[in-house]
């Protein structure tokens, strides 16, 4: 199975300010890689797709980017709203796994 | 608008059954592959079962494969999932969810299964 590994596992930041969350793999996926938020008591919503496409209605401050093993969730200046959960998961093989989280809380 | 709104979820014993239905709406059900995904509480998030978008092709996580069968009716746009053997390591908000290749690009609201005697 694909080991998916992120960090940190959680982290705090001010209105405004530029965050990253960082995810690995245990082997190369190949830009398999989705970005997802989860805000408390809700089900997930799919922020980035093939480690960089935006999903539809996604505001245009998340982004993605990485290859191979390596990459990572930039949010450019953070709101109130972006609070919650962050997962990575890969869809390349099956079976799908995901990243164990971060969560993200307002400074 | 795509919805999927799954229901059957409750308190089970364990080594009993429970089967969760998601009902699919606003979109062509038929040309989705479809999943369910779990959560077990203050957890992270666990693929458990993907269907292909005309049911004939199937994948399971090891630890549901011949316990859990995860079946579709496209004239009733419904996905299911048939639980035998609960234990109660499979208590957890169960998520629909529909495939945007390998990932899931819309999600359900989820239901509760909790095995417990």
């Amino acid at each position: 199975d694909i080991q998916m590994t992120q960090s940190p596992a959680s982290l705090s930041a001010s209105l405004g300010e530029t965050v990253t969350i960082q995810c690995q793999a245990s082997e190369d996926i190949y830009s398999g890689l989705a970005w997802y938020q989860q805000k408390p008591g809700k089900s997930p919503q799919l922020l980035i797709y093939g480690a960089s496409s935006l999903q539809d209605g996604v505001p245009s401050r998340f982004s993605g980017s990485g290859s191979g093993t390596q990459y990572s969730l930039k949010i450019s200046s953070m709101q109130t709203e972006d609070e919650g959960v962050y997962f990575c998961q890969q869809g390349l093989k099956y079976p799908l796994t995901f990243g164990s989280g971060t969560k993200l809380e307002i400074k | 608008e795509v919805q999927l709104v799954e229901s059957g979820g409750g308190l089970v014993q364990p080594g009993r059954s429970l089967k969760l239905s998601c009902a699919a709406s606003g979109f062509t059900f038929s040309d989705y592959n479809m999943a369910w995904v779990r959560q077990a509480p203050k957890k992270g998030l666990e693929w458990v079962a993907t269907i292909s978008y005309d049911g004939s092709s199937t994948y399971y996580r090891d630890s549901v494969k011949g316990r859990f069968t995860i079946s579709r009716d496209n004239a009733k746009s419904t996905l299911y999932l048939q639980m035998d053997s609960l234990r109660s390591e499979d208590t957890a908000t169960y998520y629909c969810a529909r495939h945007l290749r390998g990932w899931f690009a819309y999600w359900g609201q989820g239901t509760l299964v909790t095995v417990s005697s």
